[in-house]
């Protein structure tokens, strides 16, 4: 059992260009997520998804883009990469039970320059 | 919408003593959960402790317990026997049921010396 996989570790991007950060869980879980966390400050939300086909934008979502084809999967896209989306990125999923715990993948640094 | 307030950026304890982290939230629903989350140097988020606002019992996980005051909107940590594994970013989380997403605090340095 895996849990929740991101993909990359680390990346470096040129400002303007595009990535696609890639998560996959494999609990089967309804609710994903995306977080960023700067540099000494807490996770704030960028997107979360109920469920495959539907998505919904979170605390900060400018920038990114986000889409949820299978239960499996929850994409992160950035387009147009600005030095301001230097962060780390993590990947949660929750499911529809009673503790209500998120479970979070590795998170990818990501700079850009 | 919901606040988390963790006023103390870093706190320092001894191998073994007890410490205490300081967590405030600011929230008009009535129910709701509340986590506190590990952040060792390797990233990883880790769970430490829950607590569900319906509950007047405070949680408890081994040397891990909470102070969950709903009145005053607190939510203290406490460490017991600290070791020098503990030594992580301590991250107060409230948890609103819709999508149930997390709003996270700013963060304790939790530091253990010998």
């Amino acid at each position: 059992n895996a849990g929740v996989t991101q993909t990359p570790k680390f990346r470096i991007l040129k400002i303007g260009q595009s990535m696609t950060l890639q998560c996959t869980q494999d609990m089967n879980h309804n609710y994903m997520y995306w977080y960023r966390q700067d540099p000494g400050m807490g996770l704030k939300l960028i997107y979360y998804s109920v469920g495959a086909g539907i998505t919904d934008k979170g605390e900060v979502p400018n920038g990114y883009n986000v889409s949820r084809s299978t239960t499996e999967d929850f994409p992160l896209r950035l387009e147009l990469a600005a030095p301001s989306q230097t962060s780390v990125y993590f990947c949660a999923s929750s499911g529809l039970a009673v503790s209500y715990e998120q479970y979070f993948g590795p998170g990818t640094r990501l700079t850009v320059t | 919408a919901q606040t988390v307030t963790q006023s103390q950026p870093e706190m320092s304890v001894q191998e073994a003593e007890t410490v205490t982290l300081s967590c405030t939230y600011d929230t008009s629903e009535s129910d709701y959960y509340l986590f506190w989350y590990k952040q060792p140097p390797s990233r990883q988020m880790i769970l430490v402790i829950r607590q569900e606002a319906y509950k007047q019992q405070n949680a408890t996980e081994n040397r891990f317990s909470v102070n969950f005051q709903k009145a005053a909107k607190s939510f203290s940590l406490k460490i017991s026997d600290s070791q020098l594994g503990d030594a992580a970013m301590y991250f107060c989380a409230y948890l609103t049921g819709t999508a149930s997403k997390l709003t996270f605090g700013t963060g304790t340095r939790l530091q253990v010396t010998l």
